[in-house]
């Protein structure tokens, strides 16, 4: 049974720090691996994804790495700012006859000016 | 925006009853998946649907139930609500062709069950 494990679980940080947020999970047979962002109470929206043949992938500010083998997935945030905080979630993305998303609980940022 | 629109966004049912929550897909994602948040927690899937079958149930009973339209829309439905169904509700969806593809959200529709 895949289950994805998120650490630190909350971080608070000034503006201006860059942030690595880690994701492991314990099947490594995976498809690929999303990195989501949620504000309170809003949907989650799609960071990146890596696809497992992938060793990372970036866009902006954000990169993520990904070590299929090892079950790890690295958030990496440069130069953080207040717009950064929410709760960033990893999702792999695991086959059982159909694939689905095994979500961890998620990393909460605050980002302070 | 992700072009998946969720009603109605927040509802408040009583124990017992029933509940129909909406989703809108865009055009062409004919694979749509229904996730529960409880507060503090990650999404756990519910199940999925491709064109207009249900392909994958994550670990949630028969009252929980679904149904898929040719217009890219869908439908949850939850029957004798219990108070632990208080979630938050997201359906996702990605083009059907591609099952690995990225997943799309949407804003989700909060439940409350007093």
């Amino acid at each position: 049974k895949q289950e994805v494990t998120q650490i630190p679980a909350a971080l608070s940080v000034p503006e201006g720090e860059n942030l690595v947020l880690n994701c492991s999970f314990t099947d490594s047979a995976i498809y690929n691996l999303q990195w989501f962002r949620q504000d309170p109470g809003k949907g989650l929206t799609s960071l990146l994804l890596i696809q497992s043949s992938q060793r990372e992938q970036t866009s902006g500010r954000l990169n993520a790495s990904l070590d299929k083998s090892s079950g790890r997935s690295t958030l990496y945030i440069a130069a953080s700012q207040p717009g950064d905080s929410a709760t960033y979630l990893c999702a792999p993305l695991i086959s059982g006859g159909y694939n689905k998303l095994i979500f961890g609980a998620g990393t909460r940022l605050a980002v302070h000016p | 925006e992700t072009g998946v629109t969720q009603s109605p966004t927040h509802l408040i049912k009583t124990r017992g009853q029933q509940v129909t929550l909406r989703c809108s897909s865009q055009s062409g994602h004919n694979t749509v998946s229904w996730y529960q948040q409880a507060l503090g927690q990650g999404p756990q899937f519910i199940f999925q649907y491709y064109r207009e079958e249900e392909n994958g149930r994550g670990n949630f009973p028969p009252r929980f139930s679904g149904l898929q339209f040719p217009n890219y829309s869908s439908e949850l439905n939850v029957n004798a609500l219990e108070l632990d169904d208080s979630a938050l509700y997201l359906c996702a969806s990605r083009p059907g062709s591609a099952n690995t593809g990225e997943l799309f959200f949407g804003e989700g529709s909060r439940l409350t069950v007093l």
